[in-house]
């Protein structure tokens, strides 16, 4: 099984400010990943896929890059509707593993 | 509009099975380009993907989850169904069911999701 890490578990940033969250892999996953963006209460919601490709109807301010072990999602300017918890999920191999989350939360 | 829609008890007794349905509109779930999954959440917890078919059948299932777990889909309604047999308390989660992108041989991201339902196991 493919263990995803994902860092930091919390993220305190104010509004209008850089967010980089990064997820590393147990073992090469080529671009085999995607993140999520989940709210409280709500399903996660796809942003990224193939490691770097925005999901259709999400904003520019989101972009995704790195390949094989080492993986990070931007967001370049916080707005309200950001604070969110963000996960990365690996697609290499069965089974399907995400991270553990990371929570981008208010400064 | 894909909408994906689950339904199910949402209190199951310790032992028994968890019986949940996902209802695809929007889009024929006879497509061979997805695979339908489910996922859930335990309460203030990170997702643990659970188990994901093609609508022809042999699906992939989470191993931690000692196989428990059967995924059929009906055509017919446009459905597909999750069964956990043996529950305990550690299954009490959100279960969220999914559209899971195939092609090429592998299969990717999941891009459309239902909006999940808690189901409590408890006696």
């Amino acid at each position: 099984e493919i263990v995803m890490t994902q860092s930091p578990d919390t993220l305190s940033v104010s509004p209008g400010e850089r967010a980089t969250l990064s997820c590393r892999a147990s073992q090469s996953l080529n671009n085999n990943l995607g993140w999520y963006q989940q709210k409280p209460g709500q399903a996660p919601r796809l942003l990224i896929y193939g490691a770097s490709t925005r999901a259709t109807g999400i904003p520019a301010r989101f972009s995704g890059s790195g390949s094989g072990t080492e993986f990070t999602l931007t967001i370049s300017s916080l707005q309200s509707e950001d604070f969110a918890v963000y996960y990365c999920q690996q697609y290499k191999n069965w089974p399907l593993t995400f991270g553990g989350g990371t929570k981008v939360e208010v400064k | 509009q894909l909408q994906l829609q689950e339904s199910g008890p949402g209190l199951v007794e310790p032992s028994e099975t968890l019986s949940l349905t996902c209802t695809v509109s929007g889009a024929s779930i006879s497509d061979s380009s997805y695979y339908w999954g489910w996922t859930r959440q335990a309460p203030g917890k990170g997702l643990e993907w659970i188990g994901s078919s093609p609508y022809y059948g042999g699906a992939f299932h989470n191993p931690s989850l000692n196989s428990r777990v059967t995924i059929s889909v009906d055509t017919s309604k446009n459905q597909f169904s999750l069964k956990l047999n043996s529950v305990t308390a550690a299954d009490t989660a959100v279960y969220y069911c999914a559209r899971q992108h195939c092609g090429g041989g592998g299969c990717f991201h999941f891009d459309y999701w239902g909006r999940g339902i808690l189901v409590t196991v408890s006696s």
